[in-house]
């Protein structure tokens, strides 16, 4: 079945340093991919989303780009802050309704 | 403006007490979803619902039940929580045919 396989954390970053999250995914066919972030005690807010291959996906300074040959989705940021410090998600769109997770990753940064 | 609402945002019970949660939303979305997440765990999907047809994940345990008597609204029953259902509750809507699902805030829901 379908899969993401998240980049194991937590992650503890300085301000203003580079960010890679990386996410991995077994799918069949052309699944749809999405990061999620959510904050302390929130629900999952919508990050970035893709929905083919080599597409790139950007909000707030985060991008990620759907790469089909390495089955890939790895977010990144050039400058992070600590407003960044959340968990996030990968996901996948399986089928025509249904989000497959990945296990999350902690993200901590110091001022 | 919230499209997607929980309440309550925080609820205690008793072990074997039975619980309501309720979602509404303002987007008019035909699917809606009720999720568990643990603690330092991805969200796990318990059922849906595609407009009035109710779908249940095949591990979804009998304890939880769902209701939707209509578009806005749905809840999730909690028949005889037990300490194990201590979890936030995320409710999410879903336009079909589109890309995006949208949350709600969640439910943090402590069974005592």
């Amino acid at each position: 079945g379908n899969s993401v396989t998240q980049m194991e954390g937590p992650v503890t970053l300085s301000e203003e340093a580079f960010l890679t999250i990386n996410c991995t995914y077994t799918a069949t066919g052309y699944p749809s991919l999405f990061w999620y972030v959510q904050y302390p005690g929130e629900g999952l807010q919508l990050l970035l989303k893709a929905t083919k291959a080599d597409d790139k996906g950007s909000n707030k300074g985060f991008e990620a780009t759907y790469r089909k040959e390495t089955t890939s989705f790895h977010l990144e940021k050039g400058s992070v802050q600590v407003s960044d410090s959340a968990v996030y998600f990968c996901a996948l769109r399986q089928g025509a309704q249904k989000l497959v997770f990945g296990q999350g990753t902690r993200l901590t940064i110091n001022p | 403006d919230a499209m997607v609402i929980q309440n309550p945002r925080y609820q205690v019970t008793q072990f074997g007490k039975p619980v309501t949660l309720s979602c509404s939303q303002t987007l008019n979305h035909n699917v809606m979803y009720w999720y568990q997440q643990k603690s330092s765990q991805a969200p796990k999907l318990l059922f849906h619902y595609y407009d009035k047809d109710f779908n249940n994940e095949a591990d979804t345990p009998d304890n939880f039940q769902s209701r939707r008597p209509n578009t806005s609204f749905c809840f999730l029953d909690i028949r005889s929580p037990g300490l194990g259902d201590t979890a936030m509750y995320l409710c999410a809507t879903y336009p079909f045919g589109q890309e995006t699902q949208y949350f709600g805030p969640g439910t943090r829901l402590l069974v005592l």
